[in-house]
This record gives structure tokens, C-alpha cells and sequence, in this order.
């Protein structure tokens, strides 16, 4: 079964830029891995905020986007504000299955 | 808008089945896929599986043996069936539209 792998943890300092990126254990990520990206606070349900690696869902800011870098998937927060603190989770589809990333948590500090 | 309420029984002794029961209101079942996605208490998420609404199922390769997702386009909605749970069961169920859309979540307890 596939793994996918995100960053444990990243920090960054407010108006920052930080990149948090998601592989696959099969290989090069692609286009057709569709990886999604979601947020989540603590006591909240998980926020989609990125489908099909960089298409933004209506609500997502324009300071979040996705793309493929590297092999990997990635998720870039530019200009970084205080309440972008929270676990960020891709999804891959791969094998037929969709597979969660183990997550990533940002601190802006 | 589409919304989802879900529910079912919060606790469970092991071994018993876990049913929890998600309807879709503000849209139909066609043309979206419908996902049962879980999480532990501080843990991360794991998706179960999904259906079209056709019936068409695909299910997690770890927990395939114990899950059934069925549809009831009739009424609108979806629902989950897992078999023989145990305490690593316990976690926050979600059911989700095209990943896009999801419901508030219950919480299922596996405690004798």
C-alpha cells in the first residue's frame, strides 16, 4: 500500500513563506495522483483547501496555493498569517485508493 | 448547497459493527463520489473508502475484509458499515462529498 510522506512539522515567521510538500513511496507524484490539500485547527473538521494538485477551492485565500515540485506534491502559503497556525494534510490517490499524508503542523511564530 | 448530516451510535463494545448513516440535502447523489474518511484523537486522517451513486465501492486496502459502503438513492444518502471493531477503531468518523464537502463528524467509541 502507498505511503505518503509530509514534513513532521515547519515553522515560520508571520508575512513568511514556508512550502510544505507530499511524496509518494510509488515514485514521482504526478497530475494524475490529484493530490488534494486540507487544513485543520484543532476541534474543527479538516478544511479543503486545494483539489487536482492547484485548483482552489472558492474559499481558499489567495495566499495558499499548490503545485507539483521536485516529485512531490506542495502546498505554498505566501505572505503567512497567524491564523494560517494549524495541521495541513494532502490526499494522493495511488493504486486505486486515496492516501492521506500523516500531515504536517505549521507554527507561525 | 450541498450539506451532510450524519449519524449512528457513538459507542460500541468490541466486536459489534459500527453503522453510521450520512443524507445529503441541497444536492443528488449523481456525479459526486460520497467518502467515509476517519481520525483518532490527535491522530491523522484515514480515508475508509467511497461510492458513486451507481454503488459503485472502493474501499481502503487495509481495511477492506471489515467495510461496506452502501448507497440508497431513494432516500439520498449513504452509509458505512464496519465489522469487528476494536478500540483502534475509536475516532471521529466523517462522511465527505468529492473530498469538497464535509459533515460534522461522530464520534465513535469502542469500549467494553
Amino acid at each position: 500500500q502507498t505511503v505518503v510522506t509530509q514534513e513532521p512539522s515547519l515553522t515560520v515567521s508571520p508575512g513568511g513563506t514556508v512550502t510544505l510538500t507530499c511524496a509518494s513511496s510509488t515514485g514521482p507524484v504526478t497530475s494524475n495522483y490529484y493530490a488534494h490539500w486540507f487544513q485543520q485547527k484543532p476541534g474543527q473538521a479538516p478544511r479543503p483547501l486545494i483539489h487536482s494538485t492547484s485548483n482552489k477551492q472558492s474559499w481558499t485565500p489567495a495566499r495558499f496555493s499548490g503545485s507539483l515540485l521536485g516529485g512531490k506534491a506542495a502546498l505554498t502559503l505566501s505572505g503567512v498569517q497567524p491564523e494560517d497556525e494549524a495541521d495541513y494534510y494532502c490526499l494522493l490517490f495511488s493504486g486505486g485508493a486515496w492516501v492521506f499524508g500523516g500531515g504536517t503542523r505549521v507554527t507561525v511564530l | 448547497q450541498v450539506q451532510l448530516q450524519q449519524w449512528g451510535a457513538g459507542l460500541l463494545r468490541p466486536s459489534e459493527t459500527l453503522s453510521l448513516t450520512c443524507i445529503v440535502s441541497g444536492g443528488s447523489l449523481s456525479d459526486s463520489y460520497w467518502s467515509w474518511i476517519r481520525q483518532p484523537s490527535g491522530k491523522g486522517l484515514e480515508w475508509l473508502g467511497d461510492i458513486n451513486h451507481s454503488g459503485n465501492a472502493n474501499y481502503n486496502p487495509s481495511l477492506k475484509s471489515r467495510v461496506t459502503i452502501s448507497v440508497d438513492t431513494s432516500k439520498n444518502q449513504f452509509s458505512l458499515k464496519l465489522n469487528f471493531v476494536t478500540a483502534a477503531d475509536t475516532a471521529v468518523y466523517y462522511c465527505v462529498r468529492n473530498f469538497g464537502e464535509w459533515g460534522q463528524g461522530t464520534l465513535v467509541t469502542v469500549s467494553s
